[in-house]
């Protein structure tokens, strides 16, 4: 079945550092890949989506590109800030539209 | 437009008591579907549902029943509460294509004593 596996956590950065959280996956078929961000006691929102090869999502500085050959979308970040402490979640839908989700990345940035 | 919303927001059960988790939306998506988030372990999908009168079940559907009368609400009901059901519950909604993403609710905090 599809899957998706995200680097472990947790991140721990400090502010204006670069951001990269790997994600790989698994499915059959041509899924859409997205990154989604949680913050505390709060839902998932979506940050970034991108639905082809090759696309990329992009979304208040954060971004990621389609990678079809290394099956991966990989969210990066030129310079974070403490407002982007989140846990931020790698997931793939496929055309049932059943979503898969990675485990989830903690970040926290330090002033 | 209110999006996905979520009742309760907190619960706590005994061990073999029900209850019934509500969500409604009110952007008429067809895909509705229920998740848990547990520590570490990302987001299982319990139950879901491509249109009124459609449901399926998804990775972790035993002790959990759903129903979808209408498009807008889609209820999760527990039977018989156990404490591995403790957890926090996650509704969401979309259209039922591939390329969409989903909308979630703001959770519901579940405790089962």
């Amino acid at each position: 079945g599809d899957s998706v596996t995200q680097m472990e956590g947790p991140v721990t950065l400090s502010e204006e550092a670069f951001l990269t959280i790997n994600c790989t996956y698994t499915a059959t078929g041509y899924p859409s890949l997205f990154w989604y961000v949680q913050y505390p006691g709060e839902g998932l929102q979506l940050l970034l989506k991108a639905t082809k090869a090759d696309d990329k999502g992009s979304n208040k500085g954060f971004e990621a590109t389609y990678r079809k050959e290394t099956t991966s979308f990989h969210l990066e970040k030129g310079s974070v800030q403490v407002s982007d402490s989140a846990v931020y979640f790698c997931a793939l839908r496929a055309n049932a539209g059943k979503s898969t989700f990675g485990d989830g990345t903690t970040l926290t940035v330090k002033p | 437009n209110a999006g996905v919303t979520q009742t309760p927001k907190f619960q706590v059960l005994k061990t073999g008591q029900s209850m019934t988790l509500q969500c409604a939306q009110d952007m008429n998506h067809e895909y509705m579907s229920w998740y848990r988030q547990d520590p570490g372990m990302g987001l299982r999908l319990i139950h879901y549902s491509v249109g009124a009168g459609i449901t399926d079940q998804g990775e972790v559907p035993n002790g959990y029943n759903v129903s979808r009368s209408t498009t807008e609400d889609f209820p999760l009901r527990l039977l018989s509460a156990a404490p591995s059901q403790t957890s926090v519950y996650f509704c969401a909604s979309s259209y039922s294509v591939r390329v969409n993403e989903q909308f979630f609710g703001p959770g519901t905090r579940l405790t089962v004593l």
